[in-house]
């Protein structure tokens, strides 16, 4: 099981906002996270649980092992207002996700 | 780079058969580093995993959807489908196909390319 909360988190631009991801058992590193805006695909931000992807900006900060992890986007800005998602993949089948987490302005 | 293109019908008649395709470009699918993935997400909610394909054509599905999905591949079209049988109401969800990356030290991995995605309605 994957708990994410909050599930939205309101915020200003130049803010930091933090997500937050829990699973009931321990997955090592072994989660990632997405975004998604309306009407996109998800897009994968960082797995390794702190790995982030080719481009992605460094203001987005992902920590954690076991089965705390987190999610922190430093400075705010407006392209950053989505919906977050983190997913485990330590085990599989399946694929499990989070609620998702709606950062809003 | 990577795309992936999801088609089907957009309107399925309640307890009818679904069938998606998603059709790989710039890549082969023939590829022992990647699952290839069904997702799907209903209107306001959140990601769901229907399952996913080896090149190998071993198939990996959701348990709660298990019973009636399908997920099969074709290497020399490059594609790859899903099937859902008795579709009700609750099926009705934008569809993405994605690619899975296994991760070393896991079972699992990470979908590193995803389709558009595609809307499905069950309605009569």
């Amino acid at each position: 099981v994957v708990t994410q909360s909050p599930a939205t988190l309101s915020a200003s631009p130049g803010e930091s906002a933090t997500i937050y991801c829990r699973t009931s058992q321990n997955i090592l590193r072994n989660l990632a996270w997405y975004q998604q805006k309306p009407g996109q695909p998800p897009r994968l931000l960082t797995f390794g649980s702190s790995t982030r992807t080719t481009g992605l900006s460094d203001r987005f900060i992902a920590f954690g092992a076991g089965t705390e992890f987190t999610l922190t986007i430093n400075s705010l800005q407006s392209e950053d207002f989505a919906v977050y998602y983190c997913q485990e993949y330590n085990d599989w089948p399946p694929s499990t996700f989070g609620q998702g987490t709606k950062v809003e302005i | 780079q990577l795309h992936l293109q999801e088609s089907g019908p957009g309107l399925v008649q309640p307890s009818e058969p679904l069938s998606l395709t998603c059709t790989v470009s710039r890549a082969s699918i023939n590829n022992a580093s990647y699952y290839w993935s069904w997702l799907r997400q209903p209107p306001g909610g959140g990601l769901e995993w229907i399952g996913g394909v080896y090149h190998t054509g071993y198939a990996s599905l959701s348990p709660s959807l298990q019973s009636r999905a399908t997920i099969s591949i074709d290497i020399s079209r490059n594609h790859f489908s899903l099937r859902l049988t008795s579709v009700a109401a609750a099926d009705t969800a934008v569809y993405f196909c994605a690619r899975q990356r296994a991760e070393p030290g896991t079972r699992g991995g990470i979908f590193d390319f995803w389709g558009q995605g595609t809307p499905v309605t069950v309605s009569s």
